[in-house]
């Protein structure tokens, strides 16, 4: 089945400066790919997810980037906020699969004034 | 935007106690819903996928009759953890899958503590 892992994690960041996630998957098959911010006791939350057909997308201050062949992909936090301190959790799946999410391992961002 | 809601959202219960958990789609239909349970500091792991109107799709070394799921509507499935022990006490979350858009909502967990 499929594998993803995630790193770091734990990633401290001095507020302003940027945030990167990596996490790689084994399935090859895997086509759909959603990042999840979980604040604690809560659900996660899907912050962006990407599809195998495109490479990057962004949204405000949040991007993800794809490379199929390597088979990893990675979450880009700009000018990050106090705010934006929460674990986040990658995930890979295949869609005709419905969906069945295999996650990352996460990773606790803490985002210092 | 569409709601999953689960309840109880915390439960306490003695050793030995069955304990029964909602997840309901409120304004949509899902006919695959998820299972996941979350220890503290880790990550969500897959339990098992409720199919409606079918039985459960367990996950390796997921115990089915430790971990009895029923989805028997469009927009219900619940999880009941039968003879509860303290290595049973986690956080469980559900999603639902839209069966009209392919969307995936989650619930907002249901934390089980078992003395």
């Amino acid at each position: 089945g499929e594998n993803v892992e995630q790193h770091p994690s734990t990633l401290s960041v001095q507020e302003g400066d940027s945030a990167v996630i990596k996490c790689t998957y084994s399935d090859s098959a895997s086509n759909y790919f959603p990042w999840y911010k979980q604040e604690l006791g809560k659900r996660p939350q899907l912050i962006i997810d990407i599809r195998s057909n495109v490479g990057e997308k962004k949204d405000q201050r949040i991007a993800v980037t794809l490379n199929k062949t390597a088979k990893h992909f990675s979450l880009h936090i700009t000018e990050t906020q106090p705010e934006d301190s929460a674990v986040y959790f990658c995930a890979a799946s295949k869609e005709a699969a419905g969906n069945k999410l295999t996650f990352g391992g996460g990773t606790r961002v803490l985002v210092k004034p | 935007g569409a709601v999953v809601s689960q309840h109880p959202s915390w439960v306490i219960c003695k050793s030995g106690t069955s304990v029964k958990i909602e997840c309901r789609s409120l304004d949509f239909q899902a006919t695959t819903m998820f299972w996941y349970r979350q220890f503290p500091k880790q990550s969500l792991m897959l339990m098992a996928t409720s199919n409606e109107g079918s039985k459960a799709t367990y996950e390796q070394g997921v115990e089915k009759d430790k971990f009895l799921i029923n989805h028997a509507s469009l927009t219900l499935s619940t999880l009941t953890v039968t003879s509860a022990h303290p290595e049973d006490s986690s956080f469980y979350i559900c999603s639902a899958r839209s069966t009209s858009t392919g969307e995936l909502f989650f619930g907002e967990g249901s934390r089980l503590t078992v003395l």
